[in-house]
């Protein structure tokens, strides 16, 4: 088992460039979410999902896009890439309404210039 | 504003000694209080929960305290090694996400 998988592991973008950071689960989990990391921050929540064809919003969703068309993947998409976007992002996975224990990717560092 | 903190970014301890960790929270409605340790360049991982209707939870080496009056939450750590040197953080669980605080730097030296 893969657990939690995302890719890239680094990426650098420029201002205005777009790009989907991947996150792909095998462990059946009905939660997913991403968040970003910043130094002092902490992990803030992007956005999250329950199920296929369920996303909300979570702390910080400006400026980002989620789908969730199967269990399994759960994309970010940065639509016009900000130098404020420069961050580690973390997808993590809940295996559903009765969890607590997050499985958290590798994360994705995001630099933008 | 955030619902979830810590007191100390940082925390220094000699190996063998116990360290206590603090987190204060806002939330009243969260059903769950979460620890989670991570090490450079990873991922968080789980330590320990704690069900909003108990006070405190054991673990390996590790326990939970939750006082609900003051919405504070703590993780002690028995005899820390060199090991425990990571960021932790606490967390709560608001129906179907995780919201995290900030974190605490734990530091072990030997």
């Amino acid at each position: 088992n893969a657990g939690v998988t995302q890719t890239p592991k680094f990426q650098v973008l420029k201002t205005g460039q777009s790009m989907t950071l991947q996150c792909a689960q095998d462990m059946n989990h009905e939660y997913m979410s991403w968040y970003r990391q910043d130094p002092g921050m902490g992990l803030r929540l992007i956005h999250y999902s329950v199920g296929a064809g369920i996303t909300d919003q979570g702390e910080v969703p400006n400026g980002y896009n989620v789908s969730r068309s199967t269990t399994e993947d759960f994309p970010l998409r940065l639509l016009s890439a900000a130098p404020s976007q420069t961050s580690v992002y973390f997808c993590a996975t809940i295996s559903g309404p009765s969890g607590t224990e997050a499985f958290f990717g590798q994360g994705t560092r995001l630099t933008v210039v | 504003g955030e619902s979830v903190g810590l007191h100390l970014p940082t925390l220094s301890v000699q190996e063998g000694d116990n360290s206590i960790i603090n987190c204060a929270y806002s939330n009243s409605a969260s059903d769950y209080f979460i620890w989670y340790k991570q090490e450079s360049g990873k991922g968080p991982q789980f330590i320990i929960d704690i069900r909003s209707n108990m006070d405190k939870r054991q673990g390996q080496r590790v326990t939970v305290l939750l006082n609900k009056t003051v919405k504070h939450l703590s993780l002690q750590i028995a005899a820390t090694q060199p090991g425990d040197s990571a960021v932790y953080f606490c967390a709560e669980r608001e129906r179907t996400a995780l919201i995290f605080g900030k974190g605490t730097t734990l530091s072990v030296s030997s």
